[in-house]
């Protein structure tokens, strides 16, 4: 079974921290990666995909993907109550059909 | 405004009865997914189509039947053999593209009593 981990949390930060969040899988096929934010009682939001090796930036949002390890993360800058949501982990696999595995989610709360 | 909506927001039905979720794009995606999500839970797929006329099972299909009768509209019906059909229920559409990102619908949450 293609899995994708991550610790459900919650995680607390204090406001303006760094927070850090990761994800591990098991399809050694996996292409992309996608981080979805999702507020309590709302749909999943795209935040950021990455497929390459390495860091991608996005503003406060930095996706980074270690295929070696099959880790990703993702680091959130200067914190704000409002990135207060789970955060999901997917990945896309090898096969053309496009399906994500979506991770748990982790449990984000930034404390003002 | 382009989108992916979902109707209605919620919806109480009782045991044995089946009901059909409706999900519309008009962001001209080929791709389109339902996914259940239970409390605490990430998401599992139930059916996806890929193109009009054609679509596949998920990891939680039974119980469950679709149609892609139009590029647009993906509805799911979710009949009285789920055992568990209580959850909250999200449509999601893919543009064409290697990375392969997927964007929800507001979802329908399904309350069985």
């Amino acid at each position: 079974q293609k899995e994708v981990e991550q610790n459900s949390g919650p995680l607390s930060v204090p406001e303006g921290a760094i927070a850090s969040l990761n994800c591990t899988y098991s399809d050694q096929g996996s292409q992309s990666f996608f981080w979805y934010r999702q507020y309590s009682g709302k749909s999943p939001e795209l935040i950021m995909f990455i497929y390459s090796n390495g860091d991608k930036e996005d503003g406060r949002f930095t996706a980074q993907l270690n295929k070696a390890s099959q880790y990703v993360s993702l680091l959130i800058r200067d914190s704000q109550p409002s990135d207060s949501a789970t955060y999901l982990c997917a990945a896309m696999g090898s096969s053309n059909t496009g399906k994500l595995i979506f991770g748990q989610g982790t449990t984000l709360q930034v404390k003002p | 405004d382009g989108g992916i909506t979902q109707s209605p927001k919620y919806l109480f039905r009782k045991e044995g009865q089946n009901v059909t979720l409706s999900c519309e794009q008009n962001l001209n995606h080929d791709a389109m997914y339902w996914y259940r999500q239970d409390p605490g839970q990430g998401l599992r797929l139930i059916y996806y189509s890929q193109i009009v006329n054609d679509f596949q099972k998920g990891d939680i299909a039974e119980g469950y039947s679709v149609s892609r009768e139009k590029k647009e509209s993906f509805p799911l019906t979710v009949t009285s053999a789920q055992k568990n059909p209580t959850a909250f229920y999200l449509c999601a559409s893919r543009p064409p593209g290697l990375a392969g990102e997927q964007y929800f619908g507001p979802g329908t949450r399904l309350t069985v009593t």
